[in-house]
């Protein structure tokens, strides 16, 4: 069964504290992406990768960052933690090619306090 | 601006009717796919349509690709309370950024 795992489900953090989000993926696949959900909004690309110690911005990444330094494991960086990062945080993964199926991570709620 | 328009942002109908939801784009994209989502879960994909034109069947759902590659539609016949759920639709743009819509929250009611 494929599997994308994200550290925590839920997540409470003040103002300023840095914080990090990890996402481990058993599926041996190239991409990986990090979307937030807002109601409304739907999902909305941060960064992703393409590859291990590749990234890529996506659609908002400012207050954001990456790190892949291993193949399974996509972490997302908040370097100084704002409530408006106040989300529902979503990991995927899937293999390279146009139209492979993203697997998705239960989603972590953060909130920012 | 979100790249990617879905229509209805919300719909709440009654069992057994039909309904269609759609997806726009000013943009061509190689493939477009939809998803669905739970509360508390993530996306799960439904279908990939991938030829312009293209009509792919899941049971009650029906999905159709524009001829031009830059629109789709999602059409459930005789739509049932376990359909209920947010419905999301998707494309790649380059070679690897995957772009979602705003999503349909859709609530059937029994």
């Amino acid at each position: 069964d494929v599997k994308v795992t994200q550290s925590s489900r839920y997540l409470v953090k003040r103002t300023g504290e840095k914080v990090f989000l990890e996402c481990v993926q058993d599926m041996d696949h190239e991409n990986m992406f990090w979307y937030r959900q807002d109601p409304g909004l739907g999902l909305r690309l941060i960064y992703f990768s393409y590859d291990v110690k590749m990234k890529e911005k996506g659609d908002i990444p400012e207050g954001y960052s990456v790190s892949r330094e291993k193949k399974e494991r996509f972490s997302l960086i908040l370097e100084s933690a704002s409530t408006n990062q106040t989300s529902m945080y979503l990991c995927a993964s899937s293999f390279r090619g146009a139209g492979t199926e993203a697997f998705f991570g239960q989603g972590t709620r953060l909130t920012v306090v | 601006t979100q790249l990617l328009e879905q229509s209805p942002q919300f719909l709440s109908i009654q069992e057994g009717e039909n309904l269609t939801v759609y997806c726009n784009s000013s943009s061509v994209f190689s493939s477009l796919q939809w998803y669905r989502q739970e509360p508390g879960e993530g996306p799960v994909l439904l279908v990939t349509v991938v030829t312009g034109g293209e009509v792919k069947k899941l049971k009650r759902l029906t999905f159709q690709f524009g001829d031009a590659r830059k629109d789709s539609s999602l059409h459930i016949t005789a739509a049932q309370p376990g359909d209920t759920g947010l419905y999301l639709c998707a494309g790649i743009q380059g070679a690897q950024k995957l772009v979602f819509g705003q999503g349909t929250r859709l609530t059937i009611n029994p």
